[in-house]
């Protein structure tokens, strides 16, 4: 059975700060994998999505990687601004076209 | 843009009351879904559907149904609604038939937050 760990919970920066957000799972037979953002009562604002045969993809200051042989993918956020501040979540489509969702991790950046 | 709308942001209703949460996307997509998240549980699917009048149990089904009789409209409905169905709840869409070979990123609405007292 697919588990998707993020890590850490929460994490609070500096603003201007380069960052970094994990996310592992235990199951490499996946389609892709999804970042997703979450501000606070909102829903899901897909972020990035990256395929099992690529390797990353980017969009503007994000840049999202992914390592199916180790089961890990990361979030890096560069330059980062007080307006980046919300939940991460990441999740993985597994072989019957769900996804499996982290829980998330918490990002504060203060001015 | 894909737009998902979710009939309600907030929604209060009584134990023992039939509850419909409506969901209506704007870009044709074939798949739709509904999940309900809780501190703690994180995102658990409830139900989904490929196709017009086709639907599909997720990880929690139990205490649910769902219906979609038109492609763009997708319904959750609690038969009796009980405490313990206070939550978030999210709808999604994607393009693409089966969930397993659309292989496109889900969109989501701004959820319901359902109360049931």
């Amino acid at each position: 059975k697919q588990e998707v760990t993020q890590i850490p919970a929460a994490l609070s920066v500096p603003e201007g700060e380069n960052l970094v957000l994990n996310c592992s799972f235990t199951d490499s037979a996946i389609y892709n994998l999804q970042w997703f953002r979450q501000d606070p009562g909102k829903g899901l604002t897909s972020l990035l999505l990256i395929q099992s045969s690529q390797r990353e993809q980017t969009s503007g200051r994000l840049n999202a990687s992914l390592d199916k042989s180790s089961g890990r993918s990361t979030l890096y956020i560069a330059a980062s601004q007080p307006g980046d501040s919300a939940t991460y979540l990441c999740a993985a489509t597994n072989q019957g076209g769900k996804l499996i969702f982290g829980q998330g991790t918490e990002l504060s950046v203060k001015p | 843009d894909v737009k998902v709308t979710q009939s309600s942001r907030y929604l209060v209703k009584r134990t023992g009351e039939k509850v419909f949460l409506e969901c209506v996307q704007d870009m044709d997509h074939e798949n739709m879904f509904w999940y309900r998240q809780d501190p703690g549980l994180g995102l658990r699917l409830i139900y989904f559907s490929y196709d017009v009048k086709m639907k599909e149990k997720g990880d929690i089904p139990e205490g649910y149904s769902v219906s979609r009789e038109k492609k763009e409209r997708f319904s959750l409905i609690l038969e009796s609604a009980s405490t313990n169905q206070t939550s978030m709840y999210l709808c999604a869409s994607s393009f693409g038939g089966h969930p397993g070979f659309g292989n496109q990123p889900q969109h989501f609405g701004d959820g319901t937050r359902l109360s049931i007292l």
